[in-house]
């Protein structure tokens, strides 16, 4: 199966400091994009990394794939209280069918 | 203008009883999608429009129906409902054929008592 894998399930951090989630995938993929939820609210994307890519950024968020360890890593920079929420990944497979699978998510605690 | 809206927000029923769920995009998507998110948010890929074919049909069991009237609307119709089934149900949509950003709606609590 595709499915992802997060770790760690659980984080809870003080305000300020940074907040590394990791994400394992099983095959090979077209792209891997990470999603924010809020409690008792639908997913927003954060942000999308190509196969061909190795690392990407958008404001606070650092996303790394390492493809060769099916691999992936997002880092929230200087976090803040409203960083609280879960995070997931998800892969694009390689096949092209349009299935985008999702990890068992990262609930991220930030404490002001 | 909500871009995936779903109704309704909250339902709770009884076993034995079939419901639906409704999804409308305003974003002239081509794919539209349903997810279960069970209590441990664990999310699963259910089914999958495009442009109102099917094309992703998971293991899923037959009670579970869905229906696209057009390309704005993905509805799921549930018969038979089983606690098993209680859920919350997220619509999806996406553009540029089968990559890129999926857009979520704020999800249907569903609760089988």
């Amino acid at each position: 199966s595709q499915q992802g894998e997060e770790d760690p399930q659980a984080l809870s951090i003080q305000e300020g400091e940074n907040a590394t989630m990791n994400c394992s995938y099983k095959t090979s993929i077209n792209n891997l994009q990470w999603y924010r939820q809020n409690s008792g609210r639908g997913l927003v994307h954060l942000i999308l990394i190509r196969s061909n890519e190795r690392e990407k950024h958008s404001g606070r968020l650092r996303v790394t794939l390492d493809t060769s360890k099916k691999s992936s890593s997002l880092l929230i920079t200087a976090s803040r209280a409203a960083d609280t929420a879960s995070y997931f990944c998800a892969t694009d497979g390689s096949s092209n069918t349009g299935k985008l699978i999702f990890g068992q998510g990262t609930t991220l605690q930030v404490k002001p | 203008d909500t871009a995936v809206s779903q109704t309704p927000k909250y339902l709770v029923t009884q076993m034995g009883n079939d419901k639906s769920i409704k999804c409308e995009q305003n974003l002239g998507h081509d794919t539209m999608y349903w997810y279960k998110q069970d209590s441990k948010k664990f999310l699963k890929i259910m089914f999958s429009y495009n442009n109102k074919e099917l094309i992703i049909n998971e293991t899923v069991p037959n009670r579970f129906s869905p229906k696209s009237p057009d390309k704005a609307h993905l509805n799921l119709h549930i018969n038979s409902l089983e606690l098993g089934d209680s859920a919350v149900y997220f619509c999806a949509t996406r553009d540029r054929g089968n990559t890129g950003e999926l857009f979520f709606g704020e999800g249907s609590r569903l609760t089988v008592l």
